[in-house]
């Protein structure tokens, strides 16, 4: 398995409270992604990273921003949470951009 | 990228193939066949993918046809940890760039004991 971990896996937090979530790889991969996963959509891209401090929008990228200060992690923060963004939030990486690697998931709840 | 047609639900015995069907009619000569899988509450998993030619690895077998209009996905020796929800997926190698994985419905392959 690709060593990806994610982190909170579980975390309920309350509507205009702000939550970062984590992604950290040991593979030294360029590529990172963040989507979410909710009933009736599939997976949906938010945002990715093609290097250190190279970010881009994917498809539902409204309400959340992304950082990547190191080539292991990769940040998602939703400033201010809303009961919308209630999903399972899964990390993946990729050397080329094409075969992903996902991390293992984080449960989010905002009451 | 291309579309995909999957079956819905499958059953399968416990040590029999599984044979996971995908039509993808409208591939274009640069995309590639890809298959992820995903076992409930866990993340996707990448199983293989190919462009024209058959591929195996240690996971399973993907059979393209020769016109590249469908694929199957070929599980050797199913076991109950193989029930999961698979997914067949058209893209084109992004070269450098970074597209997201598009993810359709899927089959959700159900191994009975």
């Amino acid at each position: 398995d690709a060593g990806i971990t994610q982190s909170p896996r579980h975390k309920v937090t309350e509507t205009g409270t702000p939550v970062t979530l984590r992604c950290h790889q040991t593979e030294n991969h360029r590529y990172m992604y963040w989507y979410r996963q909710d009933p009736g959509h599939g997976l949906r891209l938010i945002h990715y990273s093609y290097g250190v401090k190279d970010t881009d929008k994917g498809e539902v990228s409204d309400g959340y921003s992304v950082s990547r200060s190191k080539t292991e992690d990769f940040l998602l923060t939703l400033e201010s949470a809303t009961s919308s963004q209630t999903s399972v939030y899964f990390c993946a990486i990729g050397t080329s951009g094409d075969t992903q690697y996902f991390g293992p998931g984080t449960r989010l709840t905002v009451l | 990228d291309a579309k995909t047609t999957q079956p819905p639900s499958m059953d399968c015995a416990e040590g029999r193939a599984a044979n996971l069907p995908c039509n993808h009619s409208t591939i274009s000569g640069n995309e590639y066949v890809y298959w992820y899988r995903q076992i409930h509450s866990q993340g996707p998993q990448y199983i293989i993918h190919g462009l024209k030619n058959n591929e195996t690895n240690e996971m399973a077998s993907l059979i393209i046809t020769e016109d590249r209009k469908s694929s199957t996905l070929i599980l050797p020796h199913a076991t109950l940890r193989d029930t999961a929800v698979y997914y067949c997926i058209v893209r084109r190698h992004s070269g450098g760039g970074a597209d997201g994985l598009t993810f359709g419905k899927g089959t959700h392959l159900i191994i009975q004991p």
